[in-house]
């Protein structure tokens, strides 16, 4: 079955700490990966996909096979950084599963 | 239009009553997804629609839950009977063709069944 854990529903950090949002998932095939944020009163945006290998606002996140993982790092972390962090996967079928989330707060 | 729109943006209802929601997708993208925001669950996946056909219905909730999608366009999700535990965010997210890239979301109705 295809499954997105994230088993943290609160992170919080001190800013300039380093940070890292786990997420693991179940896929028997060759799924596409990506992370989604929520800041405050505002809608879901991408942050970024596994496939692109991009760095967006200092994350990066690599996609673990062996490990079935695609964890969100990010070196420092700012106050503006907190919000709320979706895990999501495509596979076979139409639709995304998203893990229920993490909320990030990081602390001045 | 720029964005994916969704109306109202909140909706009291009283518990036993209908509503409707509605959802008008970026312009060109032919696939449109709805999802349940609830607190402590995440987003949940209720159905899809790529054009006016719904391939994916999987995971509406009960026969309470209906949605439409017309000239491959606005969708509306309609809850008939209203129970509390309807009482959710319901995102709407469109992308250009099935799966992940391009996928946009609206800013949701917020629904408060009383």
């Amino acid at each position: 079955a295809q499954r997105v854990t994230q088993p943290e529903k609160l992170l919080s950090v001190f800013k300039g700490a380093p940070v890292e949002l786990k997420c693991n998932y179940s896929y028997s095939g060759s799924p596409e990966l990506f992370w989604y944020v929520q800041y405050s009163r505002q809608r879901l945006q991408l942050l970024l996909r596994h496939i692109s290998r991009e760095s967006i606002k200092g994350f990066t996140a690599d996609l673990n096979k062996g490990e079935t993982s695609f964890h969100l790092k990010k070196p420092f972390a700012q106050e503006e950084d907190s919000a709320m962090y979706y895990c999501a996967l495509s596979g076979q079928g139409f639709s995304f599963i998203f893990g229920k989330g993490t909320r990030l707060l990081v602390k001045p | 239009g720029a964005g994916v729109s969704q109306s109202p943006s909140n909706k009291v209802t009283e518990k036993g009553k209908d509503v409707e929601l509605r959802c008008d997708p970026i312009s060109g993208h032919t696939a449109l997804y709805w999802y349940r925001q609830s607190l402590g669950q995440g987003l949940e996946f209720l159905i899809y629609f790529q054009g006016n056909s719904a391939p994916d219905k999987s995971g509406l909730p009960s026969d309470r839950f209906s949605a439409e999608r017309t000239g491959g366009s606005v969708s509306t999700l309609t809850i008939q009977r209203t129970q509390q535990e309807d009482s959710a965010v319901y995102l709407c997210a469109s992308s250009p063709t099935r799966g992940g890239y391009g996928y946009t979301f609206g800013s949701g109705t917020r629904l408060t069944v009383v």
